[in-house]
């Protein structure tokens, strides 16, 4: 089967760095998603990585291990507004994107 | 517009009853999805459709029905709806004329509650 695995929730403080991990198991791999998501309002694309490193975008970075099978997206400098949950999804072999149940980062001042 | 709209917004059914989420994009993607979300739970694929014409099964489409008459809309239509279908539902689309970058785009979202 295929499996997304992420934490259920982290917690960190304000102005600090989190790294939320994912680990995935799939039938084939075309990419790895990460999305952001508020609560209540819709999922919203955050990066994508097809190679192996890091890929860094402003204050956030995701990193892509193909051999291991592992992503972790880095959020720097936190700030109150990046409270939301962090979905990681794998694009499969027949190009669907397959989604972890996402990790719910909470920001403490 | 700009994006993908969907509606309404939410909505309590009472079971048994039929029931269409509309969803409509202008942003002439050819792909479209249908997710739901349930707490704990990832975005479930219900059904997609790669391009006006064509729809295909996701990972649970049992009691689900969809259409693509145009490349703008996505109806997803529950023809006798059960309370284990309560959820968020988000429709997606994607442009797949891009090679290998499928960035999805999400609407905002319809709340569906069975009673």
């Amino acid at each position: 089967g295929q499996n997304i695995d992420q934490p259920t929730e982290m917690t960190a403080t304000e102005g600090a760095i989190v790294q939320i991990n994912c680990t995935y198991q799939t039938s084939g791999f075309n990419g790895l998603f990460w999305y952001q998501q508020h609560a209540g309002e819709a999922p919203t694309f955050l990066s994508y990585n097809v190679l192996d490193g890091l890929e860094e975008k402003g204050r956030f970075s995701s990193f892509l291990s193909r051999s291991k099978g592992y992503s972790y997206l880095l959020l720097k400098e936190l700030q109150m507004k990046d409270s939301a949950s962090y979905l990681c999804a794998v694009l499969d072999s027949n190009y669907q994107l397959i989604w972890g149940a996402g990790t719910k980062l909470i920001i403490k001042p | 517009i700009a994006g993908i709209t969907q509606a309404p917004t939410s909505q309590i059914l009472a079971a048994g009853r039929r029931m269409t989420l509309r969803c409509t994009q202008d942003m002439r993607h050819n792909a479209m999805y249908w997710y739901r979300q349930d707490l704990g739970l990832g975005l479930r694929l219900i059904h997609y459709s790669n391009t006006a014409g064509t729809t295909g099964k996701g990972e649970v489409p049992d009691g689900y029905s969809v259409s693509r008459a145009n490349t703008d809309d996505f109806p997803l239509t529950l023809a006798s709806a059960v309370p284990s279908q309560t959820s968020v539902y988000f429709c997606a689309s994607s442009d797949q004329s891009l090679a290998d970058y499928n960035e999805q785009f999400f609407g905002p979202g319809t709340r569906l509650t069975v009673l």
